[in-house]
């Protein structure tokens, strides 16, 4: 098993570009959700899903989309990247109920100039 | 606001030390974690908490509802558990996610 496979692991993107990370599981987990990592911060909620074709919105949903087609596939989009979106981004999934340890990916270290 | 408060921030020790973390939350939960991020950057779930304590290894976790108040303790410390310890938190009634704590950096030196 992968578990949680993130794309890509590393990414510069300029002011106003758009990108969409990626996420997938194969443990057929029915949560999934993205977070972001700031020094001297706590990981903190962007969106999560808690099934095909249901979304819903964290702590800190601004500037970000995510759609959930798929049991497998989270993608987060930034839909004009802003420096304040510099951070490593981490998706989780777990099963529902979301009450139960989550597996992480590898993270996405992104930086906005 | 903090709804989940680490302590210490950074504690280092000696290889063989006994090590515990704290960590304080201010709201109802319905579960707790304890994860733990290698200097690599991956995250690592160690322990899911609603009552008691668990054990897994040299590692056992605490949590205690009325004080709202966990502890992860390290028995004989080793340089490989050097690492950022996180505490998370879901709130019960919140929306699904988890609270995070800054984390505890861990230094064991040997």
């Amino acid at each position: 098993n992968a578990g949680v496979t993130q794309t890509p692991k590393f990414q510069v993107l300029k002011t106003g570009q758009s990108m969409t990370l990626q996420c997938a599981q194969d443990m057929n987990h029915e949560y999934m959700s993205w977070y972001r990592q700031d020094p001297g911060m706590g990981l903190r909620l962007i969106h999560y899903s808690v099934g095909a074709g249901i979304t819903d919105q964290g702590e800190v949903p601004n500037g970000y989309n995510v759609s959930r087609s798929t049991t497998e596939d989270f993608p987060l989009r930034l839909l004009s990247a802003a420096p304040s979106q510099t951070s490593v981004y981490f998706c989780a999934s777990s099963p529902v109920p979301s009450n139960q340890p989550q597996h992480f990916g590898d993270g996405t270290r992104l930086s906005i100039l | 606001k903090n709804e989940v408060e680490q302590s210490p921030q950074n504690l280092t020790a000696q290889e063989g030390e006994f090590i515990t973390i704290n960590c304080s939350y201010s709201v109802g939960i319905s579960a707790l974690h304890w994860l733990q991020q290698h200097p690599g950057g991956g995250i690592v779930s160690l322990f899911m908490l609603s009552s008691g304590k668990k054990k897994h290894g040299r590692l056992i976790a605490t949590i205690n509802i009325q004080e709202k108040h966990s502890s992860l303790h390290i028995t004989a410390s080793h340089p490989r558990d050097s690492a950022v310890y996180i505490c998370a938190v879901r709130v019960r009634g919140g929306a699904d996610g988890l609270t995070f704590g800054k984390g505890t950096h861990l230094i064991i030196q040997p």
